[in-house]
């Protein structure tokens, strides 16, 4: 099983400025078709999940450009350019290239 | 609009079942990939089970094969999760999404609780 370690656990951080989840598999995530299998995942206070990036870096849909996804291999990030108050919940990084697909233990996003 | 429904949740004792389902709307339900991701009070998140769209693929987390069975009515645009043998280790609200890795919605989840 794929282990995915997210640093830091939590983050509290000023509105408006950056901010940064890494995230680490302990197998590479870049599948032989050429395609990497890491998603990322956003749950606010008293919601369901919600999809923010695919493979990677897509972007879905409704996903605002101040939050980019990137990395390969087995190192990833999400980053925040500006946080605001709407970026407030658990980050959750995912992989889906070997089953049972594994979650990181989750990044508390807070606001100062 | 998608939109994915749960039902089927609550208490049951150790050992008993429960089938949860999930129905969908807003896509063509057939052209989809479905799992079930569940998240216990207070922890994160763990994949528990996906399915083909034509129900001939069927893949679980090993803590849940041989207990639980995903199937699914692609007449009927839904989704199920028959559970047996249930554990207290298997309470968790259970979220039914739309995809097979790439979970694109989700639905509010039931809670199923396992107490005596």
């Amino acid at each position: 099983e794929i282990v995915m370690t997210q640093t830091p656990l939590s983050l509290s951080v000023t509105p408006g400025q950056p901010a940064s989840i890494s995230c680490k598999s302990s197998q590479s995530l870049l599948h032989s078709e050429g395609k990497t299998y890491l998603y990322w995942y956003l749950q606010k206070p008293g919601q369901s999940p919600q999809l923010l990036f695919y493979e990677v870096s897509s972007r879905f849909s409704g996903v605002p450009d101040r939050l980019s996804g990137s990395g390969s291999g087995t190192d990833f990030t999400l980053k925040i350019s500006r946080v605001e108050a709407e970026d407030v919940g658990v980050y959750y990084c995912m992989q889906g290239i070997n089953l049972p697909w594994t979650f990181g233990q989750g990044t508390k996003v807070e606001i100062k | 609009e998608v939109q994915l429904v749960e039902s089927g949740g609550g208490l049951v004792q150790p050992g008993g079942s429960l089938r949860l389902s999930c129905a969908a709307s807003g896509f063509t339900f057939s052209n989809y990939w479905m799992s079930w991701v569940r998240q216990a009070p207070g922890k994160g998140l763990e994949w528990v089970a996906n399915i083909k769209e034509d129900g001939s693929e069927k893949y679980y987390v090993d803590s849940v094969k041989g207990r639980f069975t995903i199937s699914r009515d692609n007449a009927k645009n839904s989704l199920y999760l028959q559970m047996n043998s249930l554990r207290a280790e298997d309470t968790a609200m259970y979220y039914c999404a739309r995809g097979q890795s790439m979970f694109s919605y989700w639905g509010q989840g039931p809670l199923v609780t396992v107490s005596s």
